[in-house]
């Protein structure tokens, strides 16, 4: 079974653009969340998508934002990019049927910004 | 906001001892808790996950959850030098937040030959 599918992995960007990224989730799952992980604060939860409707959100500004298509792939998009935005972004995916449910991580995409 | 603190390490053991990771929660009514452990530069990998009191076994990882002290922990056994790597607990929300994993900032662990 295919894990999480993240795309780019990679991503160059300049302050001042934007920027779209991409998951697909294990095959089943219908939930997908997304994190961000800096070295100085750690994992921290963006928001959390389950049948096509965020149902959870954290505490970000509103130039992150994202969506959830009905196959369950889900897009990240930030605007208006800041060198602070320089992470590693996460997206989890879990059955979702339970919100508690356990949640598995794809590589990831590493975002730096000049 | 739900507070999660691990032990900041980092955590020396030598191969085949056990190594023993902590982690507090702030909030009483959490129910979901988790283990994660990531490699150097490689996303969190799930390892474990608990949801009652007492010990849950899987190999040589045991997790134990003691919800009236609000603490779980994670046993290594016979640990390995591939053992390394940073150990991240997490814990889910409540009710309106439950899909969501508030994560302690990982333990390091370094298991030397």
């Amino acid at each position: 079974k295919a894990g999480v599918t993240q795309t780019p992995r990679y991503l160059i960007k300049t302050r001042g653009q934007q920027v779209t990224l991409s998951c697909s989730p294990i095959s089943g799952h219908r939930s997908v969340s997304w994190y961000q992980q800096t070295p100085g604060q750690g994992l921290q939860f963006l928001f959390e998508y389950f049948s096509e409707t965020q149902r959870n959100k954290g505490n970000f500004p509103g130039r992150f934002s994202g969506r959830q298509f009905s196959n369950s792939r889900s897009e990240m998009n930030v605007s208006t990019l800041e060198l602070g935005d320089s992470a590693l972004y996460l997206c989890a995916s879990s059955s979702g049927t339970q919100a508690n449910q356990p949640q598995h991580f794809g590589d990831g995409t590493r975002l730096s910004i000049l | 906001q739900k507070e999660v603190e691990q032990n900041s390490g980092p955590l020396s053991v030598p191969e085949g001892a056990i190594a023993s990771l902590n982690c507090t929660y702030s909030d009483r009514g959490s129910q979901s808790f988790f283990w994660y452990r990531q490699y150097s530069g490689k996303s969190p990998e799930l390892i474990m996950f608990i949801y009652s009191n007492g010990d849950k076994e899987d190999g040589r990882f045991t997790a134990q959850l003691n919800k009236a002290s609000q603490y779980v922990s994670l046993l290594i056994r016979d640990s390995q030098p591939s053992d390394s790597a940073t150990y991240l607990c997490a814990v889910n929300g409540r009710g309106s937040t439950l899909g969501r994993l508030y994560f302690g900032r990982g333990t390091q662990l370094t298991v030397w030959p």
